[in-house]
């Protein structure tokens, strides 16, 4: 059974950089697909970009400039990076398996970031 | 860019069935996925592919897709399903998209 596991700071200061790992147990990290996902407060799910390795990333156009994802397959972890943040980037940070189908069937619990001074 | 529309919420008495839309333009041509997700919980796929359920998953649930309309179909609604409901898909063009998601509640 894959479980995944959010790990980073939960608070964020506006224009600083947002840094996320999610470490994954059950499983290689190699091989598969690996997304994150986000849910604003009160708002609906937003997908940020899926990696399965080093040439094969592709993000959220809306993100796009601000996101660099990233594999250790080493540590069988895989990273988040989100640039120069506002409060709109207040959200909890979901890291999640996604099958070659588009879908995804294994989550994280879930990390609240808030960015605030 | 691709969009998904979902009601806000949909109420359903226990025993019942309950049915949430997912909108899109031309959605059936593309493949819907649903996901269950509780308060402080991470979301559960329950329907993949249109119509396909993971194994775990009570055979209640059921998806379809055709035209512009996904719809996740519960069958005798239980109030554990109470739960917010999100469909997601695919796109070339915007590539992963989530609808807005359907509170459920079980009366």
């Amino acid at each position: 059974q894959v479980q995944l596991q959010e790990s980073g700071p939960g608070l964020v200061k506006p224009s600083e950089t947002l840094s996320l790992i999610c470490s994954v147990s059950g499983g290689s990290i190699s091989s598969s697909y690996w997304s994150w996902i986000r849910q604003p407060p009160g708002k609906g799910l937003e997908w940020i970009g899926y990696l399965y390795d080093r040439r094969t990333i592709n993000y959220n156009p809306s993100l796009k400039s601000r996101v660099t994802m990233s594999l250790d397959t080493s540590e069988n972890q895989f990273s988040l990076k989100l640039t120069s943040v506002t409060a709109a980037d207040t959200a909890v940070y979901y890291c999640a398996r996604m099958d070659r189908l588009y879908f995804f069937d294994y989550w994280g619990q879930g990390t609240l970031v808030t960015v605030s001074s | 860019s691709y969009e998904l529309t979902q009601p806000p919420s949909v109420s359903v008495s226990p025993g019942q069935t309950a049915s949430i839309t997912c909108s899109g333009d031309k959605l059936g041509d593309k493949f819907a996925s649903w996901y269950q997700r509780k308060p402080g919980q991470s979301p559960v796929l329950v329907i993949y592919r249109d119509t396909k359920r993971p194994s775990g998953i009570p055979e209640r649930f059921s998806g379809s897709n055709s035209g512009n309309t996904a719809t996740l179909t519960i069958s005798g609604t239980q109030a554990v399903d109470e739960a917010d409901y999100f469909c997601q898909v695919w796109d070339s063009d915007s590539y992963i998209l989530f609808g807005g998601g359907t509170k459920l509640t079980v009366l």
